[in-house]
């Protein structure tokens, strides 16, 4: 079963504007990381947030972590036609579990220029 | 140029034959992955290693087989028994000691296609 779930499913914007994708989980966590996968392609990690984290930032990536709602939401400013992807939060969940990230199906971003 | 290899990219196979997929990291990292995409769906876990000589199932690993004889080298076999075995196959690896950090770098996918 899933852990994490993307919303939404599919995003398109223009370039220069701000993404917005969201994740929810359901058991409580160690930490939440985020993945980009172009079409075909492995999957690139973007950014880890540790559980007893609520924000952290990298280049134009926002990473919000809310454990009371066990959400997180990943914000791309000012996107590029490169940022065209698609997106995967992954958990990795409790102390039983080591090693095993639980990944949603994932947001599809297309960014046209 | 360090990094995570799989190999081949693209394969294809009969039903009924095994086929094993390759998957090589000169990063000295502990831990390795196997995972499974299909269409439009996020990646599941077949196997896991810690370390060397040491495998584990994830969550769907019926129809398929590891080996972990070097710290290098964690190659994937799908068996005849996988009743769908047609999908992206992804290969990570990891640093595995540090949990609190711990990220994984992955492969750029076989991609497996049973006729």
């Amino acid at each position: 079963s899933q852990q994490g779930e993307e919303d939404p499913q599919a995003l398109s914007i223009q370039e220069g504007e701000n993404a917005t994708m969201n994740c929810s989980y359901k058991t409580s966590i160690n930490n939440l990381q985020w993945y980009r996968q172009n079409s075909g392609r492995g999957l690139v990690h973007l950014i880890l947030i540790r559980s007893n984290e609520r924000e952290k930032h990298s280049g134009r990536l926002r990473v919000t972590l809310d454990t009371s709602k066990k959400s997180s939401s990943l914000l791309i400013t000012a996107s590029r036609a490169a940022d065209t992807a698609s997106y995967f939060c992954a958990t990795d969940a409790s102390a039983d579990s080591w090693g095993k990230l639980q990944f949603g199906a994932g947001t599809q971003v297309v960014v046209t220029p | 140029d360090g990094g995570i290899t799989q190999s081949p990219k693209y394969l294809f196979r009969k039903e009924g034959q095994n086929v094993t997929l390759s998957c090589e990291q000169n990063l000295n990292h502990d831990a390795m992955y196997w995972y499974r995409q299909d269409p439009g769906q996020g990646l599941r876990l077949i196997y896991y290693s810690q370390i060397v000589n040491d495998f584990q199932k994830g969550d769907i690993a019926e129809g398929y087989s590891v080996s972990r004889e070097k710290k290098e080298s964690f190659p994937l076999t799908v068996t005849s028994a996988q009743k769908n075995p047609t999908a992206f196959y992804l290969c990570a690896s990891s640093i595995g000691w540090d949990r609190a950090t711990d990220t994984q770098y992955f492969g750029p996918g076989t991609r497996l296609t049973v006729l």
